[in-house]
């Protein structure tokens, strides 16, 4: 099972402001098939990145992804204020599919 | 628009079986061109991949939820299901149902439906 760490767990910041979250894997993820989940409080996540730096449907393009093998990031190039929420990365390369335990983001 | 409904009881007894029914709207299951999963969130927690069915009816499980899990799927309904045994306080989450491209991660979800297992 391919485990997925992310960092930090938790940023404080401001909108305006640029962020990069990492999530790293525990062996490298096959043709990189990584990615990156947006979810807000009772709500189900949201598809933003598929395949390590595709953006989904509809996803504006201050979200970009980047990343291979066994490290990668999420970057947000300026926070607009529905932004702040909780970021999953996701490997579906392998069975079992394995989450990030999260990334939160909070206004500061 | 392809829309996911999960349904089915919110609350459950201990050693039993939960059962959920996820429901699509506005494409065939049986294209042939998705999985389709189920996923659960513990409160406060992240989220766990339980397993996929493709439409032909093979089906693929988390080996921690192996023993216990079966889905299925009714083409004629256009839904699929999913039932896990011997349920304990463990099994309290929200369930998910999500559909997955071949080749493509989780791009459409339903709303989660809250499962608690209790007496």
């Amino acid at each position: 099972e391919i485990v997925l760490t992310q960092s930090p767990g938790t940023l404080s910041l401001s909108p305006g402001e640029r962020v990069t979250l990492s999530c790293r894997a525990s062996q490298s993820v096959r043709s990189s098939y990584l990615a990156w989940y947006q979810q807000k409080p009772g709500q189900a996540p949201r598809l933003l990145i598929y395949g390590a730096s595709s953006r989904a449907t509809g996803i504006p393009d201050r979200f970009s992804g980047s990343g291979s093998g066994t490290d990668f990031t999420l970057t947000i190039s300026r926070l607009e204020p529905e932004d702040f929420a909780v970021y999953y990365c996701q490997q579906y390369g392998s069975s079992p599919y394995t989450f990030g335990q999260g990334t939160k983001l909070e206004i500061k | 628009q392809v829309h996911l409904q999960e349904s089915g009881p919110g609350l459950v007894k201990p050693s039993q079986t939960l059962s959920l029914t996820c429901t699509v709207s506005g494409g065939s299951i049986s294209s042939g061109a998705s999985y389709w999963s189920w996923i659960r969130q513990h409160p406060g927690k992240g989220l766990e991949w339980i397993g996929y069915m493709y439409y032909s009816g093979s089906a693929y499980y988390n080996p921690s939820l192996k023993s216990r899990v079966d889905i299925s799927v009714d083409t004629s309904k256009n839904e699929f299901s999913l039932k896990l045994s011997s349920v304990t306080a463990a099994d309290t989450a929200v369930y998910y149902c999500a559909r997955a491209p071949i080749f493509l991660p989780f791009d459409i979800w339903g709303q989660g439906t809250m499962v608690t297992v209790s007496s």
